[in-house]
């Protein structure tokens, strides 16, 4: 399995332009987790979906920032419009299916967006 | 609420040294205690984890941890640490529904 894939690597935009970022999670897998990491606040969770279906999205930090997951294969974070103070790397990861505490989650090697 | 604290930013260890990354928890009810490791511009990769039974786990790369119910601890040790070892390492804590709760992290610096 290729693992988790994440679209673009980096992005580098303009204050106030939308910002699309993507994932492809490990086949199989039902349960899809977007995260942000700084230096100053860590590893933040975003939201989660299980079974293509939001259940946490108190992480989101703003109505600015939207995800879906249209299909078990693809899901979106958007941000629009785009502040600098979004800049940070965001991972995407997926776990195994039972949708349990035992769940291991795999990582995508992230997304590195600069506001500018 | 459950919690996952790592009390060092930083440890540093000769090559060649035994290694221990701390981590305690708190939860309610029986905690499903996860270690991952960053290394630089990558995803945070599983190390090994804590479900039930033995106390200690043995893990990718040489890794073990120890788990102490008592004194809510989920420490991650090597007898002999490498260069190569050192990383960005999270200790974490599953919910019912497999969310986790990451700690802050601790960066591993293993010298020569």
């Amino acid at each position: 399995d290729a693992g988790v894939i994440q679209s673009p690597r980096h992005e580098v935009t303009e204050m106030g332009q939308e910002v699309t970022l993507r994932c492809k999670p490990i086949s199989g897998h039902n349960s899809l987790f977007w995260y942000r990491q700084t230096m100053m606040r860590g590893l933040e969770l975003l939201i989660y979906f299980n079974n293509n279906v939001p259940i946490d999205d108190s992480g989101m930090p703003e109505d600015r920032f939207s995800a879906k997951m249209p299909n078990a294969s693809f899901s979106t974070l958007k941000i629009q419009p785009s502040e600098p103070r979004d800049s940070a790397v965001y991972f995407c990861a997926s776990s195994s299916p039972a949708g349990g505490p035992e769940d291991t989650q795999y990582f995508g090697p992230g997304t590195r967006l600069t506001v500018l | 609420a459950q919690s996952v604290a790592q009390p060092e930013d930083q440890v540093n260890v000769a090559e060649g040294n035994p290694l221990t990354v701390k981590c305690t928890y708190s939860v309610s009810g029986n905690p499903y205690l996860f270690w991952y490791v960053q290394y630089p511009n990558r995803g945070l990769q599983f190390l090994l984890k804590y479900i039930t039974g033995d106390n200690l786990v043995k893990g990718s790369y040489g890794f073990e941890a120890e788990f102490n119910k008592s004194q809510t601890s989920f420490h991650l040790k090597k007898p002999s640490a490498l260069v190569s070892d050192s990383a960005l390492y999270f200790c974490a804590v599953n919910t019912n529904a497999g969310k986790s709760t990451f700690g802050d992290g601790t960066t591993l610096t293993v010298k020569p």
